[in-house]
């Protein structure tokens, strides 16, 4: 069973441009999370989709948003890079109903804002 | 203040010890508790998973969570050097959407042989 794939693995980008990532999810899960993780941060949530409808949003500027397709596939984009973009993404996706509760991270896209 | 604090360390202990990890956290409605692994360059492992108050355990991990003083636990017994990874905590809420949890920003542990 294929695990979340998420495009690119790395990424490299100058300021003020903007940048959309990409997370297949597990195939049969309706749910996709976005997070960004930076060293002094940690994990913070971006935001949640489910059925291509946003559920929950976290406390990030207008810049980023998101969007997800039919299929569950779920893009995230980024416009007017700053410099504290510069973050691991990670997308993680879920089968509504778990009761093992736990979502499956993908290895997530390195975004370089120089 | 973050409603999840954890110390980043970074841990580092001889092979065979016992690794103590620990969260606090601020928000009393929190009601499921999870330990991650993050190996490096790699994405976050669900480890162990907990529903309220209590212990579990799932070989050499044993997950503990106490609700009245706000406090979790990861304990790795016979550690060895295939666990040196981060270890996050994470927690949901019974009211928010599924996907919504909250993180501590990991322990770094090195396991050395």
């Amino acid at each position: 069973k294929a695990g979340v794939t998420q495009t690119p693995r790395y990424l490299i980008k100058t300021r003020g441009q903007q940048v959309t990532l990409s997370c297949s999810p597990i195939s049969g899960h309706r749910s996709v999370s976005w997070y960004q993780q930076t060293p002094g941060q940690g994990l913070q949530f971006l935001f949640e989709y489910f059925s291509e409808t946003q559920r929950n949003k976290g406390n990030f500027p207008g810049r980023f948003s998101g969007r997800q397709f039919s299929n569950s596939r779920s893009e995230m984009n980024v416009s007017t890079l700053e410099l504290g973009d510069s973050a691991l993404y990670l997308c993680a996706s879920s089968s509504t109903g778990t009761i093992n509760y736990g979502y499956t991270f993908g290895s997530g896209t390195r975004l370089t804002v120089v | 203040q973050k409603e999840v604090e954890q110390d980043p360390g970074p841990l580092s202990v001889p092979e065979g010890a016992i690794v103590s990890l620990n969260c606090t956290y601020s928000n009393s409605a929190f009601q499921y508790f999870m330990w991650y692994r993050q190996y490096s360059r790699k994405g976050p492992e669900l480890l162990m998973y907990t529903y309220s108050s209590g212990n579990k355990e799932d070989g050499r991990f044993t997950a503990q969570v106490d609700k009245s003083s706000k406090y979790i636990s990861l304990f790795i017994r016979d550690s060895q050097p295939s666990d040196s990874a981060t270890y996050l905590c994470a927690m949901k809420d019974r009211g928010s959407t599924l996907g919504r949890l909250y993180f501590g920003r990991g322990t770094q542990l090195t396991v050395w042989p």
